[in-house]
């Protein structure tokens, strides 16, 4: 089974829209940390956002905020009044502790296509 | 800002060539790590490092190798590449033990495979 599910493969809007990319992780630790990284297309993958297990409050950062729900295991990324430049492949990552190491597990991605 | 480089943005290589791909991070970072990204699969690790000469094998080991002889560099190794691991390599590096660090990525290898 998938410890992290993007369910969309890729995703298209009008710039200005607002638009909500999916995240569904699966673990049975209490103490864990989710992840979003940014691909654009120059291919580095840039951090985002952490947030951690016990921190359940919404997050804004400009037009980005993230709903992290446990009853639901999900953490979606909201970008509002979307612009061209978020254009870009999104990951949603878990981190746990696991044989004394620290394992991330990364979704498949959804990639945003912004349209002017 | 933590840099993260990567020896080549581009490599062609012929099956059944050995294949080195460089990684060298600047941040004095405990941690390094090689995945693999492919369309619809996301990222699949390879192999990571705690520590200098230390090395774990992550989900798709088979067919790679790995060398860390210095803490800020780690290379992966294809000992006989083969066309099904023409993909995308991005090498990545953490500080520390706590699993609420973030990874830091380079800009990635494109490698094919011929």
């Amino acid at each position: 089974a998938q410890k992290v599910t993007q369910a969309q493969t890729e995703i298209s809007v009008v710039e200005k829209e607002d638009v909500t990319l999916d995240c569904v992780y699966e673990t049975r630790d209490t103490t864990y940390y989710l992840f979003w990284y940014k691909q654009p297309p120059s291919g580095e993958l840039v951090f985002l956002i952490r947030r951690n297990s016990f921190d359940e409050q919404n997050e804004i950062s400009g037009r980005y905020s993230w709903n992290f729900q446990k009853s639901t295991s999900s953490f979606n990324f909201t970008i509002t009044a979307s612009q061209v430049v978020d254009s870009a492949v999104y990951f949603c990552a878990l981190s746990e502790r696991r044989d004394n190491f620290n394992k991330f597990y990364f979704g498949s991605g959804t990639k945003l296509n912004v349209k002017p | 800002d933590v840099k993260v480089t990567q020896s080549s943005r581009y490599l062609v290589k012929r099956t059944g060539e050995k294949v080195f791909l460089e990684c060298v991070q600047d941040m004095d970072h405990e941690n390094m790590f090689w995945y693999r990204q492919d369309p619809g699969l996301g990222l699949r690790l390879i192999y990571f490092s705690y520590d200098v000469k230390m090395k774990e094998k992550g989900d798709i080991p088979e067919g790679y190798s790995v060398s860390r002889e210095k803490k800020e560099r780690f290379s992966l190794i294809l000992e006989s590449a083969s066309t099904n691991q023409t993909s995308m390599y991005l090498c990545a590096s953490s500080p520390g033990t706590a699993s609420s660090y973030e990874q830091y990525f380079g800009p990635g290898t494109r490698l094919t495979v011929t």
